[in-house]
């Protein structure tokens, strides 16, 4: 079983949607998580950080990280076509040295 | 402030040969990790620096090293090139020693061993 699951898709959805990608995770010693979006042929860009419970928002972007389920979700409002893309959910633990693991990552087109 | 820089973007290699890549952190950010990308396995940790000393290394064979200068700039070498390394190769830094502080990626140097 892997340490980090999540969906990978692909999801498709009209334009204005709102989306929700996920992950699961089994190391209870994370405490840092992170969301990043991959287009073709560039690096993961971040979007979010976290590392407590509770939920973040950047503009149309809002990150939730359930500690006690080992579930972080990641909800994009008022998708635009520009938003298509590979999601990528990443953590580590203190002590681990900035050493992430990531989820599979899940495709997102957003068609107009 | 200029982000992570990698270079060369694209390698093409044959079997055998060996291959550096190189990487210049975002100016202030000690800790440099490197991973490697492909379509089957997904993102997977290689090694990290910080302060020019490995800190922690993925499960990669010996023929992956690396080695960080003391301006914090990193270098991955990868010795005897087998067609299975060819992969999207990308480099990320942090400001902080352990956690706390998010990873900035780079876009990588895409490597194809033939």
């Amino acid at each position: 079983q892997k340490e980090v699951e999540q969906d990978p898709g692909p999801l498709s959805v009209p334009e204005g949607a709102i989306v929700s990608l996920n992950c699961t995770y089994s190391n209870s010693a994370f405490q840092y998580f992170m969301w990043y979006r991959q287009y073709s042929r560039k690096g993961p860009e971040l979007l979010m950080y976290t590392y407590s419970s509770g939920n973040k928002e950047d503009g149309r972007f809002t990150a939730q990280v359930d500690k006690s389920s080992k579930y972080i979700s990641l909800f994009i409002r008022d998708s635009q076509p520009s938003d298509s893309a590979t999601y990528l959910c990443a953590m580590y633990s203190s002590g681990g040295y900035n050493k992430l693991i990531f989820g599979a990552g899940t495709r997102l087109a957003v068609h107009p | 402030k200029a982000g992570v820089t990698q270079t060369p973007r694209y390698l093409i290699k044959t079997r055998g040969q060996q291959v550096t890549l190189s990487c210049s952190p975002i100016s202030g950010h000690r800790s440099v990790s490197w991973y490697q990308q492909t379509p089957g396995q997904g993102l997977q940790f290689l090694f990290e620096y910080f302060s020019e000393t490995q800190r922690n290394k993925g499960n990669f064979p010996g023929r992956f090293s690396g080695r960080q200068f003391s301006n914090s700039r990193s270098e991955m070498n990868v010795s005897t090139l087998e067609l299975g390394d060819s992969a999207l190769y990308l480099c990320a830094s942090s400001l902080a020693e352990d956690g706390n502080s998010p990873l900035h990626f780079g876009n990588g140097t895409r490597l194809t061993v033939t």
